[in-house]
């Protein structure tokens, strides 16, 4: 089946500094990457969508300075947190979309950020 | 786009009855029903999805029902046991192609022993 790999599964960062989150699709091509972010007991949020080769679509609301997202090939993925703030702290959840299948989401297994 | 409902935020049930979760969609043109299930701390797994060709789907004692003229479809548990305690999420997509899932707010399920 669709694997996809997400890493770190936990971070703890200080205030001001940048996490990068990553997610691989182990055995499909990824076309179409989505970044969720989920807050404690709250549901997934969508902050942006991804396609290979181009410029990440955010969310209203989502600072694309804030989160720089990455998706250069069909394997993989990023997104970087930068100057995290104790407000970013949140469970962040990739989701890769295989390229011709209109009903395959792969979730990552998610990255806990805490922000001190 | 879409968006989607769910109901109720929490439910409570005794070990072996039936719980059952429900969502309404807006977008008459969605044609995927998935639903999830999220321990703490992990990722969302699909427990069932549904397609917009058929209006029933069952594996062993979970259950989607769909009903595309009112726009709802359903999760049924039957025979509930504490390991089913956990926040489920009905889903469906943002729009046509390829577009995220927009999610509902979740449901807290607890099977209570």
């Amino acid at each position: 089946g669709a694997v996809v790999s997400q890493h770190p599964s936990r971070v703890i960062c200080k205030s001001g500094t940048s996490v990068k989150i990553e997610c691989r699709s182990l055995d499909f091509q990824a076309t179409t990457m989505f970044w969720y972010r989920q807050f404690p007991k709250k549901s997934l949020m969508l902050m942006a969508t991804s396609n290979e080769g181009s410029k990440a679509t955010y969310e209203q609301g989502v600072e694309k300075d804030k989160f720089l997202i990455n998706h250069a090939s069909l394997t993989l993925s990023t997104l970087t947190v930068t100057s995290a703030h104790p407000e970013d702290s949140s469970f962040y959840i990739c989701s890769a979309k295989k390229a011709g299948d209109p009903y395959g989401y792969t979730f990552g297994s998610g990255t806990r950020l805490t922000v001190v | 786009g879409e968006n989607v409902e769910q109901h109720p935020s929490t439910l409570s049930v005794q070990e072996g009855d039936s719980a059952v979760i429900k969502c309404t969609y807006s977008d008459s043109a969605s044609n995927y029903f998935p639903w999830y299930k999220q321990e703490l701390g992990k990722r969302p797994q699909l427990i069932i999805d549904i397609r917009s060709n058929v209006g029933e789907k069952k594996d062993q004692r979970i259950a989607v029902t769909l009903n595309k003229t009112a726009k709802h479809f359903s999760l049924h548990i039957t025979e509930t046991q504490p390991e089913d305690s956990a926040v489920y999420f009905c889903a469906a997509p943002w729009n046509s192609g390829n577009t995220p899932l927009v999610f509902g707010k979740g449901t807290r399920l607890s099977v209570i022993a």
